[in-house]
């Protein structure tokens, strides 16, 4: 059975970087598409970014310029960094796999998500 | 950017019912659409992808038609289990978008 686990921070300041983990078991991260998505409290979902294992990534236009997404395959582990965070940056922050060439099968399995609240 | 616009925002329907919930695309996207369930406090289920094949697990009841820019999600015979919130996504272009979300509520 796959699963996936968010770690990190649950309070980040403003200005700071927020820094998530997601581990992976029941699975080789070295197969499919590593994703972040978050969705702020009481709003809808939006897709940061996914890599590869050979460290392949595409992110969010929207978010390009302030995301980075990194995978370590010993540890069979990829994380998100996302800089220069706002309010507007809270949200519960979800890990997911996704499957086939541009995610064309779908997000099939996800973290549980956990929640970053950016605030001083 | 493609956007994506569901249609209703909220629907009540009672255990039994069909209902049918429509997703648009701002372009076309082929058949590049998924669709999701999520529960309060869950993260999404994946129910249909490339618009129209239902994932493994998922009751037959749920069936998903489209292409190009127009798509539903068509649940037949509601469920207790049912009442929850749809979420369609494209996967045409990196910015992989959601539509807003349509809360399924039990009337």
């Amino acid at each position: 059975q796959v699963q996936l686990q968010e770690s990190g921070p649950g309070l980040v300041k403003p200005s700071e970087t927020l820094s998530l983990t997601c581990t992976v078991s029941g699975d080789s991260i070295r197969t499919y598409y590593w994703n972040w998505i978050r969705q702020p409290p009481g709003k809808g979902l939006e897709w940061i970014g996914y890599i590869y294992y050979s460290g392949n990534t595409n992110y969010n236009p929207s978010l390009k310029s302030r995301v980075t997404i990194s995978v370590d395959t010993s540890k069979n582990q990829f994380s998100l960094k996302l800089s220069s965070v706002t309010a507007a940056d809270t949200a519960v922050y979800y890990c997911a796999r996704c499957v086939g060439g541009d995610c064309y099968f779908g997000f099939d399995y996800w973290g549980q998500g956990t929640l970053v609240t950016v605030s001083s | 950017d493609i956007q994506m616009t569901q249609s209703p925002s909220s629907l009540s329907a009672s255990v039994g019912d069909r209902v049918t919930i429509t997703c648009r695309a701002s372009q076309r996207i082929n058949n590049y659409l998924n669709w999701y369930q999520q529960k309060p406090g869950k993260a999404p289920k994946l129910l249909i992808y490339a618009a129209s094949t239902l994932q493994s697990g998922v009751p037959s009841r749920f069936s998903g038609s489209g292409s190009g820019t127009d798509f539903t999600l068509t649940i037949n015979s509601l469920q207790p289990e049912d009442f929850a919130t749809y979420y369609c996504q494209h996967i045409y272009i990196t910015s992989y978008s959601f539509g807003q979300g349509t809360k399924l509520e039990i009337k």
